[in-house]
C-alpha cells in the first residue's frame, strides 16, 4: 500500500477484555516498530521486528502484551486482560532498511485504545 | 534518565517570530537524529534529518552538536500552520528514542 495502515482506528474495551491491533506496513519494508503514546507524551518503544524476527521486545510493559509478524509483513499487537493504564494510542512504524544510519520511520495513523 | 530530553513548552509565539527548540540525548553512540512533527490526534511525520554539518530546509534549520549531545531546530518567520508538537528523535542503531515533544502555538 501507499502508507502504513493500522486498524482499528479506535477501540473501546472493557477492563479484562483481550484486544488485537493490526499493522500493515509499507510493502517491502524490513523493519517494523510498535510504540505506545500516552496523552501529552512522546511515543514509547514497545517492540521491533526485522522481517519476521522479533529482535527487541524490551519495551513491552508486561506479559499481557504480545506481538507477532509471522510472515514478515502484517503485524499484530495483542493485549490480554486489558487494564485502564493500557489506554493510549498504539503507533506502528516501518522502515525500508534495517539498521542503516539513515533509516527513517514512517508511521501509521495509530489505534486509539480506551479501556473502561 | 531518559534517552532524549526536551523542554515540553508550550511555546506561544506571534506570526513571523523566530523560535528555537533544543533537545539533549544521553547515548554518545547514537547514530542518527531527526525532528518529527506531530499534529493533534495525528501520527508523527518526519520533518527533517539532522546532520553534524547542520542542514536547512526553507524556514527550518537543524543542527547537531555531538560533543555536547545536543540537537536544535530553528523555525524562522513562523506561520500559523507551524502550530504542532515537535519531537526530537535519536536512533541508537537498535532503537528510535523519542523525546516528549515540544508544543508550539503560533498566534495571529
Amino acid at each position: 500500500g501507499a502508507g502504513v495502515s493500522q486498524s482499528p482506528r479506535y477501540k473501546v474495551a472493557k477492563r479484562g477484555q483481550d484486544v488485537a491491533l493490526r499493522c500493515d506496513p509499507i510493502s517491502g519494508h524490513v523493519s517494523l516498530f510498535w510504540y505506545q503514546q500516552a496523552l501529552g507524551q512522546g511515543p514509547e518503544f514497545l517492540t521491533y521486528f526485522q522481517n519476521e524476527a522479533q529482535l527487541d521486545k524490551s519495551g513491552l510493559p508486561s506479559d499481557r502484551f504480545f506481538a507477532e509478524r509471522p510472515e514478515g509483513s502484517v503485524s499484530t499487537l495483542k493485549i490480554q486482560r486489558t487494564q485502564q493504564e493500557d489506554s493510549a494510542v498504539y503507533l506502528c512504524a516501518s522502515s525500508l532498511v534495517a539498521g542503516a544510519t539513515n533509516e527513517k520511520l514512517l508511521f501509521g495513523s495509530g489505534t486509539q485504545l480506551s479501556v473502561l | 534518565r531518559k534517552e532524549v530530553e526536551q523542554d515540553p513548552g508550550p511555546f506561544n509565539v506571534p506570526e513571523g517570530a523566530t523560535v528555537a527548540f533544543n533537545c539533549t540525548y544521553s547515548n554518545s553512540a547514537s547514530q542518527s537524529f531527526f525532528w518529527y512533527r506531530q499534529d493533534c490526534r495525528k501520527e508523527p511525520k518526519l520533518l527533517m534529518s539532522v546532520y553534524s554539518s547542520g542542514n536547512e530546509d526553507g524556514r527550518f534549520t537543524a543542527q547537531l552538536n555531538r560533543a555536547s549531545q545536543y540537537i536544535s531546530l530553528l523555525i524562522r518567520d513562523s506561520k500559523l500552520s507551524d502550530s504542532a508538537t515537535y519531537l526530537c528523535v535519536v536512533n541508537t542503531g537498535n532503537q528510535f528514542y523519542f523525546g516528549t515533544g515540544t508544543s508550539l502555538t503560533v498566534i495571529p
